[in-house]
């Protein structure tokens, strides 16, 4: 099967900028996430999805981050505008339940 | 909520030493997984693991649920085993928790 989707695979942007990021999930997972990785740090959880509907956004910066999930398939995360502090690479996971969780290969983001 | 230690933080090994690294968890979780972030940083699965033992060629891992804990071995370790390697939890409410990684270094 394919796996998780996404792009681009690196970006660099200049701080008060605006960017988006793309995901595409295995097909059928119901379940999307969207993960910050600072370097050095684990993914930590920004917004996840059930189908479209939003079931925890607690940790998005909500202020600057916005994330969509139109017809519960494809995800767009976006920043709105950049800071230096968000350079970061920028997860996308998506799980069916008692299947576990793929991970894509992260967008790094360079805010300079 | 759930707290995920990993142990130890940081690994250097010679090449064809085996290893064992292990994660404990305060609660009971619905699921765990062991991930290996490469230096590319992608995070690749590696043994989706609630319970029990499974392996995978030069990899295994047990966790044992009643107890809160799991382990990864690593056999015959290959410097492209380098990476930093997450043990990550699913509680109750489907939130996944992510360890603090332990970084294994294989040197050639």
């Amino acid at each position: 099967e394919a796996g998780v989707a996404q792009s681009p695979r690196y970006k660099i942007i200049e701080k008060r900028q605006s960017v988006a990021f793309w995901c595409n999930p295995i097909s059928g997972h119901a379940t999307l996430y969207w993960y910050q990785q600072i370097l050095g740090q684990g993914p930590k959880l920004l917004i996840q999805f059930q189908n479209n509907g939003v079931v925890d956004d607690s940790q998005l910066p909500k202020d600057r981050f916005s994330a969509e999930r139109l017809k519960g398939v494809d995800s767009t995360l976006k920043i709105q505008p950049a800071k230096l502090e968000d350079s970061a690479v920028y997860l996308c996971a998506s799980s069916q339940r008692r299947s576990g969780y793929t991970f894509g290969s992260g967008t790094r983001l360079t805010v300079v | 909520g759930i707290q995920v230690e990993q142990s130890p933080p940081d690994l250097i090994l010679q090449e064809g030493a085996n290893s064992t690294l292990r994660c404990n968890f305060s609660d009971s979780v619905n699921n765990l997984q062991w991930f290996h972030q490469n230096p590319w940083g992608q995070l690749i699965n590696l043994f989706y693991i609630p319970s029990g033992t499974k392996q995978n060629g030069r990899l295994s891992a047990t966790t044992v649920a009643t107890e809160r804990y799991s382990l990864l071995y690593i056999s015959s370790s290959q410097t492209t085993d380098s990476g930093v390697y997450f043990c990550a939890v699913v509680n109750r409410d489907d939130k996944i928790i992510f360890g603090k990684g332990t970084r294994l270094h294989i040197l050639p």
